[in-house]
């Protein structure tokens, strides 16, 4: 089925650790999004690019970074984590400007003890 | 910081009836997005609603928009078991190059 594919679903790390969270979508969108998901928070903006070759800060990008490795790819990296970003973290996709709303993966549930 | 505040935060039916939650935002907005969460899952698009539109329908869903009171609603018709989750409303706001989202309404529709 088309969509947006994350992994992992589920990671644990120690504090300091790092790691990578895989998307991929196969919708052909230009613009593709980090969002983590706290409990009572909603989603926050971590990161977007709005097309291939191009990255932006979100609302709380502090301890993260991004590659846009292609159209098709939009990967999230945790350099040393820390216990404050244990939350799901969901990737999504969409056209510019909104119009037609996101897809997004089903969510990477991140625990760092 | 959060655009778009839902209310209520839970809501609890029974099957058959109508379920309604608003969302409020607080600045000039291009449209407003409705969007269902399974547990444990990611996000659905539901409906998009323009700032220039005051209703929108779709199936048992009906959206309208108050760009005075910069507020929306979602009713949901003849409520289903199936239609348990939570709903977010999402703002498209003037200038921001992604969606704003809210804290969400959890339903629970009651068999």
């Amino acid at each position: 089925n088309a969509g947006v594919t994350q992994t992992p679903k589920f990671q644990v790390l120690k504090t300091g650790q790092s790691m990578t969270l895989q998307c991929a979508q196969d919708m052909n969108h230009n613009s593709m999004y980090w969002y983590r998901q706290d409990p009572g928070m909603g989603l926050r903006l971590i990161y977007y690019s709005a097309s291939e070759g191009t990255t932006d800060k979100g609302e709380v990008p502090n301890g993260y970074n991004v590659s846009r490795l292609n159209k098709r790819e939009f990967s999230l990296r945790l350099e040393s984590a820390a216990p404050s970003q244990t939350s799901v973290y969901f990737c999504a996709s969409g056209e510019g400007q909104q119009i037609y709303g996101y897809t997004f993966g089903s969510g990477t549930r991140l625990t760092v003890v | 910081s959060q655009q778009g505040e839902e209310d209520p935060q839970a809501l609890s039916i029974q099957e058959g009836e109508n379920a309604t939650m608003n969302c409020s935002y607080k600045t000039s907005i291009n449209n407003l997005q409705w969007y269902r969460q399974n547990s444990g899952r990611g996000l659905v698009h539901l409906i998009l609603i323009r700032s220039n539109e005051r209703e929108k329908h779709s199936g048992r869903l009906r959206v309208t928009l108050d760009t005075s009171k910069k507020s929306s609603s979602l009713l949901i018709t003849a409520s289903r078991a199936a239609d348990t989750a939570s709903y977010f409303c999402a703002t498209d706001e003037a200038g921001r190059r992604a969606l704003t989202f809210g804290s969400g309404t959890r339903l629970q529709v009651q068999p």
